[in-house]
């Protein structure tokens, strides 16, 4: 299963509001992550099965989609978000596929 | 606090072995599917392996399928990955990762080991 995620760059101000894409090649139905990863540090689970906040998550993040398209969506950017996000999927688990990530940067 | 520990990363040379341990601490290792990811300099995560709690379900990237070996110890919270017939394209931040459970996601990370391979 190929994860496609785009864009590969976004470049938004604080207070904005983020969306960010990740298409399937093949239904996967809900079976999608999102991670978070700041530069220099290891990631961090943000949604899982789609549209579920992993612990701690603020509610700003937020994802839905089923299927093969799929959206993260940062209501309103603060600094600490502007990261890199990548989409993984578990329907063919124990094998796993990540996206190639989007970089979420300042304007 | 649940932890995760990676070590035993290095500089090899191309067709060497390496074998990184991921070392846990903080939740009961014993309950948990497991896993590898790796991160080449400047790229974007890739996933290696992934082993089920009880090692009954394994699976790889076929990048590193045949050559690389995912194993545990649940008596001693220690992860493993066997890296066999080691090439430069395998130059990268190893990390281990815990799943959550169900439904699978990776929630608890290491800060990873560097294997660099090169003559």
């Amino acid at each position: 299963i190929v994860l496609t995620q785009s864009p590969a760059t976004l470049s938004l101000s604080p207070g904005e509001r983020a969306t960010l894409s990740c298409r399937a090649n093949q239904n996967i139905n809900n079976y999608l992550a999102w991670y978070q990863q700041q530069p220099g540090q290891a990631p961090r689970l943000l949604i899982y099965d789609a549209s579920y906040r992993a612990t701690g998550i603020p509610a700003r993040f937020s994802g839905s989609g089923s299927g093969t398209d799929f959206t993260l969506t940062i209501s309103s950017l603060e600094p600490e978000d502007f990261a890199v996000y990548y989409c993984q999927q578990r329907h063919t688990w124990p094998s796993l596929t990540f996206g190639g990530g989007t970089k979420v940067d300042i304007k | 606090e649940m932890q995760l520990v990676e070590s035993g990363g290095a500089l090899v040379q191309p067709g060497r072995s390496l074998r990184l341990t991921c070392a846990a601490s903080g939740f009961n290792f014993g309950d948990y599917a497991m896993y590898w990811v790796r991160q080449s300099p400047g790229g974007g995560l890739e996933w290696v392996a992934g082993i089920s709690w009880k090692s009954d379900n394994i699976d790889y990237s076929d990048s590193v399928k045949g050559r690389f070996i995912i194993s545990r110890d649940n008596a001693k919270n220690s992860l493993y990955l066997q890296m066999n017939s080691l090439r430069p394209e395998d130059t990268a931040l190893y990390y281990c990762a815990k799943d959550r459970g169900y439904p699978p996601a990776m929630d608890v990370w290491g800060r990873g080991t560097t294997v660099t391979v090169s003559s």
